[in-house]
Order: C-alpha cells, then sequence, then structure tokens
C-alpha cells in the first residue's frame, strides 16, 4: 500500500519552455500533496504543500508563477514549471498524505529529474 | 536556522553488526518524528515513526528511539546488511495543524560494508 507515482521520471527540455510532472496517489485518497526538490548531495527542499481543490500554499522564497501546482482530485497533483531556465534543472520529488490516517507520514514518488537546456 | 541535524554526514558499518543514525531538534514544538531511505535518483522510502508520546517504536531490524529532554532521536539497524546502504534522514513534524509539513535533516549516508 501507499504507493506514489510520478510521471515522466525524466525530462529534458529547451531553455524557455514549460513542464509538466504529474504525481499521483495508487492506492490511497491524498487529502495533502508535497512537491520537493533536491539538489546533487543535498537535502529535500519544500517548495509548496497542496490540498485537494484549493490553493497551494508555497514556501518563502519559491515563485508561485513560475511553479503551478494543481490539486485538481484526491489522487492528482501536478508541478508545471514554466518558462524553464537551466538553474531550474533538478530533482523534483512529490509526496502525498493518507488523509485517512492519524501520523504525518508521506509516502513519496521516485522523483522526475529536469534537465533544461 | 536549521532545526532538523543530522551531524554525521557518513557512517561505515559492518555487515551484521548495529548501525546507530543519530538526529537532533530544535523546535520543542515537533512531536512527530519519522525515518526515511534513499537511494541516489530514487524517491525517499519511508522506514518508522514515532510520537512524542513514546519513547521508542520497534520494526523488524528498525528501531526509532525518543529522547525528548534531550530532543534527540536515534535509528538502529540490527543487524545492518549491505543492502541498507543508502542515504537515511530524520524528519520532524507537528501532528496536527493545517499542512503536517516535514522538516527534513540533511541525511546521513550509511554503508554497510560485507
Amino acid at each position: 500500500g501507499a504507493v506514489v507515482s510520478q510521471h515522466p521520471s525524466r525530462v529534458i527540455c529547451k531553455s524557455g519552455t514549460s513542464v509538466k510532472i504529474e504525481c499521483r496517489s495508487l492506492d490511497f485518497q491524498a487529502t495533502t500533496m508535497f512537491w520537493y526538490r533536491q539538489f546533487p548531495k543535498q537535502s529535500l527542499m519544500l517548495m509548496a504543500t497542496s490540498n485537494e481543490g484549493s490553493k497551494a500554499t508555497y514556501e518563502q522564497g519559491v515563485e508561485k508563477d513560475k511553479f503551478l501546482i494543481n490539486h485538481a482530485s484526491l489522487t492528482l497533483s501536478t508541478l508545471t514549471v514554466t518558462s524553464a531556465h537551466p538553474e531550474d534543472s533538478s530533482f523534483y520529488i512529490c509526496s502525498a498524505r493518507d488523509g485517512t490516517k492519524v501520523g504525518n507520514e508521506q509516502f513519496f514518488g521516485p522523483g522526475t529529474r529536469l534537465t533544461v537546456l | 536556522d536549521q532545526q532538523v541535524k543530522q551531524n554525521s554526514p557518513s557512517l561505515s558499518v559492518q555487515e551484521g553488526r548495529i548501525s546507530i543514525l543519530n538526529c537532533d531538534y530544535t523546535n520543542s514544538m515537533f512531536d512527530y518524528f519519522l525515518w526515511y531511505k534513499k537511494y541516489p535518483a530514487e524517491g525517499p522510502t519511508f522506514l518508522i515513526s514515532i510520537s512524542s508520546i513514546k519513547d521508542k517504536n520497534e520494526d523488524g531490524r528498525f528501531t526509532v528511539f525518543l529522547n525528548k529532554s534531550a530532543k534527540h532521536l536515534s535509528l538502529h539497524i540490527v543487524p545492518s546488511q549491505p543492502g541498507d546502504s543508502a542515504v537515511y534522514f530524520c524528519a520532524a513534524s507537528r501532528s496536527g495543524g493545517s499542512n503536517y509539513k516535514l522538516t527534513f535533516g540533511k541525511g546521513t549516508l550509511l554503508t554497510v560494508n560485507p
């Protein structure tokens, strides 16, 4: 149980284009989903928290107009990197929390490697 | 201001021995703690958690100990296996609240030698 998928696993795009990453909870309803970014040899940096049907809450320093997050259903959240630049190249990971459970466990997707040329 | 600290960037142990990974936190509002294991280019895998109402939680080879007065927790892996080699992240959160955010440490790279 508690499986989270992410698509695509890797993407290469040209500077200035937009890229959409999907995050799905496969066997539970995710009332809350999270988007993280990880730089090489560093910890996970929370970018934003999204609750189903409401606007995402962005962490300080994260541009909400650049990183568009949509959590339209209890099993799907999307992150769109708009007008991507080489400095946006990173490993993006989503996680989901099962709203029927008491604990704060988040279950993570396998991540998406974004390379902007 | 780093609220969750893993002061050992790496740890090397022999197969069959005990691995002890440490984590300290500074925010006294944290009351729920988790350990995750991560391989390169993959998402973290949940291992074990503990609520602040307990001081120990055990699941198979993994045991987490919590010392609230010292704001310290540790993950014990016994016996260690080569497949345990990975980066281990400690995370802390406040239960309840509106967003269930996790605050992660920087991770400890565990290497288990055959």
